[in-house]
């Protein structure tokens, strides 16, 4: 079964450069969130979008920005990076139109950001 | 208020003995779901186990098993006949309804140790 596809899975960007993070959901989810793992911390909600508009808002700074597409894809876009943006970065799928919506939601594997 | 507590950082088993993670929630939502993770070093974020608030049964999945006591907002994780290969991270989870927006809010982990 297709999964969460994130990519790159590895990016090693210099301070004060810029990163995008794309992520493919699973076929036919409609609503994509975004998490940043800091180094020995627990995921934390940065932001999501339910059928192309932006639903939900957590802990991202001004300095990123993201999107869903037409095609349902989802871009994380990062700039002026810093140090403290090295995390793991986490893409997560679901459909809201499922009478469970409380149900899983889908990771992928994550995007590993080295900020040097 | 935390809204996940995992209050083991660390956990040490015996190969082929169970182990129990505990997980409490805070919730007002009526409708939640609350979710067991693996992250092993690699990083991926794998789905273990799913429990629903009005499930009425505990959730079992192979050698997991999610010990759900609503009254207490507990959703303790118990993995039967430890294998080397369960040692790693383990994040309690919750996903609100409405109210919360649908996001997954992590617990901060708890890291299992399993000996030979």
């Amino acid at each position: 079964a297709a999964g969460v596809i994130q990519s790159p899975r590895h990016l090693i960007k210099e301070k004060r450069e810029t990163a995008t993070l794309k992520c493919y959901p699973i076929p036919r989810h409609d609503t994509v969130y975004w998490y940043q793992q800091g180094p020995g911390q627990d995921p934390q909600f940065l932001i999501s979008f339910y059928e192309k508009m932006q639903s939900d808002k957590g802990s991202i700074p001004d300095r990123f920005s993201a999107q869903q597409f037409s095609d349902y894809h989802s871009e994380l876009n990062m700039s002026s990076l810093e140090l403290g943006d090295s995390a793991l970065y986490f893409c997560a799928s679901s459909s809201l139109t499922r009478q469970d919506s409380t149900a899983e939601a889908f990771f992928g594997q994550g995007t590993r950001l080295t900020v040097v | 208020a935390q809204k996940i507590t995992q209050t083991q950082p660390g956990m040490f088993v015996q190969e082929k003995e169970a182990v129990t993670l505990d997980c409490t929630y805070d919730t007002s939502d009526p409708s939640y779901g609350l979710f067991w993770y693996k992250q092993p070093s690699s990083g991926e974020m794998i789905f273990l186990i799913y429990q629903g608030s009005y499930d009425q049964q505990n959730a079992t999945e192979g050698r997991y098993s999610l010990n759900f006591q609503k009254a207490r907002k507990s959703a303790n994780l118990v993995i039967s006949a430890s294998q080397l290969g369960d040692s790693a991270m383990y994040f309690c989870a919750m996903r609100e309804g409405q109210t919360g927006g649908f996001k997954t809010i992590f617990g901060a982990g708890t890291r299992l140790f399993v000996k030979a």
